[in-house]
């Protein structure tokens, strides 16, 4: 069973299109976080929200945290093929001990010029 | 050095055989992770280090697997009598102290066991 369940897996899109990402769980986080990975590379930290309810924007991505903070949403607006990749959302679990992270499978995004 | 870095970048062993994963974190980090990630797939937690401790050793699959941390600094993951299904990437990552949010990555070592 997959703690963290993100949708879409694959998502091919024309340049310019917007497009949204979503992460459930069904279990609370303490954060979540949202990584964006190019091939033969680790992943790149995005963003952190803490707060449920929380928006962070980042130039035309904008990302959003559920109120009971069990969810969260990546949205890119007018997506351009450099936001082509691999992209992970990650949450500490209350019930965890340090700051060890329980990923979501992630979502492939190609943007077509 | 400026990030994480990791050694070798590739590896490809026989099954059966010993492998032996490095990582260096960022100076000055005290947590370290490692993760697996299988072809296109999210990251799996293997096991986290404090300084020279193991906390949490939970994500290890198998007695197979084993890692240590010497001075605070270096890690090595160890697996032992390799299996095919131990082919992935292993990604490790460190931050600045246990409770930080924000951890960084290394580019990963990609496992082939044939």
């Amino acid at each position: 069973t997959q703690l963290l369940e993100q949708s879409p897996q694959f998502l091919s899109i024309q340049e310019g299109e917007n497009l949204t990402v979503y992460c459930n769980s069904s279990s609370v986080f303490s954060s979540l976080q949202w990584y964006r990975q190019e091939p033969g590379e680790g992943p790149v930290l995005l963003v952190t929200v803490v707060t449920g309810g929380e928006v962070k924007k980042l130039k035309r991505l904008t990302f959003q945290f559920g109120d009971a903070r069990k969810d969260s949403s990546l949205h890119i607006t007018a997506a351009q093929p450099g936001d082509t990749g691999l992209y992970l959302c990650a949450g500490v679990r209350r019930e965890t001990s340090g700051s060890r992270l329980t990923f979501g499978e992630g979502t492939q995004l190609t943007v077509n010029p | 050095g400026a990030g994480v870095s990791q050694s070798p970048s590739n590896k490809v062993t026989e099954k059966g055989k010993d492998v032996e994963l490095r990582c260096d974190p960022i100076s000055g980090h005290t947590a370290l992770y490692w993760y697996r990630q299988s072809l296109g797939q999210g990251l799996e937690f293997l096991i986290y280090f404090q300084g020279n401790s193991a906390p949490d050793k939970s994500g290890l699959p198998s007695d197979r697997f084993s890692a240590e941390r010497t001075g605070g600094s270096v890690s090595t993951l160890t697996i032992q009598r390799t299996q095919q299904e131990d082919s992935a990437v292993y990604l490790c990552a460190s931050s600045s102290y246990i409770h930080s949010n924000e951890q960084f990555f290394g580019p990963g070592t990609r496992l082939t066991v044939l």
